[in-house]
């Protein structure tokens, strides 16, 4: 069982645009802690998407984007492409275990 | 451009230790926080611990009584050893650069898959 919860999978048309989210607690994402987002394509290393909760590193297309509600946390990917098809983690801080949590993952499949 | 590689042995026997080295190829060793994290096969990620340059250091409470993480700035290179390892442990362990203490990962390691079989 994952601290942070993220629907197993999701899944859109090309052109689409799908959300994944990340359902926290008060000791991690309630308690203002950021949130990133990394993007796994199987057989390979994450990949940096998002970072404190909105911020896109050099390269990454304004496609993405994230936001924060409460005490969870949401991907957006518009415009929704093949290549996109991958694994998507969330991540933040839990003062309750004092260490890095993640999410268990959502499957992106682009229909 | 920064890039980190990492080796170490990749099949084990329950009860040895996992040892794994990562080396930083390009930009700054002491401004940041050098991660290990794992993932299970067929399974999502797991934060094992951190150090930053001078030693201080952050394990997952799960793991902290076997694991042990170091640098070597002489080398630009931090190192996990897991101690009494068992099948639990089999994974593709993975060497990251934090932004921060407890912070988001920018860089990655290749990953080293390393399996515990009898």
């Amino acid at each position: 069982q994952s601290v942070l919860t993220q629907p197993p999978s999701v899944s859109g048309a090309p052109g689409q645009r799908v959300t994944i989210s990340c359902t926290g607690t008060s000791f991690n994402i309630g308690a203002g802690y950021d949130v990133h987002w990394y993007q796994q394509v199987p057989g390979t290393a994450p990949k940096l998407l998002i970072s404190d909760y909105t911020n896109r590193p050099s390269g990454v297309p304004d496609r993405f984007s994230g936001s924060k509600s409460g005490t969870s946390a949401s991907l957006a990917i518009s415009g929704l492409q093949a290549e996109d098809e991958a694994d998507y983690y969330c991540q933040s801080f839990d003062s309750s275990l004092s260490g890095v949590v993640f999410g268990g993952g959502t499957k992106l499949t682009v229909l | 451009q920064v890039q980190l590689q990492q080796w170490g042995a990749g099949l084990l026997k329950p009860s040895e230790t996992l040892s794994l080295t990562c080396a930083v190829y390009g930009g700054s060793f002491s401004d940041f926080y050098w991660s290990w994290i794992r993932q299970p096969p067929g399974k999502g990620l797991e934060w094992i611990g951190e150090s930053n340059h001078s030693g201080s250091t952050n394990y997952n409470p799960s793991l902290n009584s076997r694991v042990t993480i170091s640098v070597d700035t002489s080398k630009n290179q931090l190192s996990l050893k897991v101690t009494s390892v068992t099948a639990a442990d089999t994974a593709v362990y993975y060497c990251a650069r934090g932004a921060r203490r407890f912070g988001y990962a920018d860089y990655w390691g290749q990953g080293t898959p390393v399996t515990v079989s009898s």
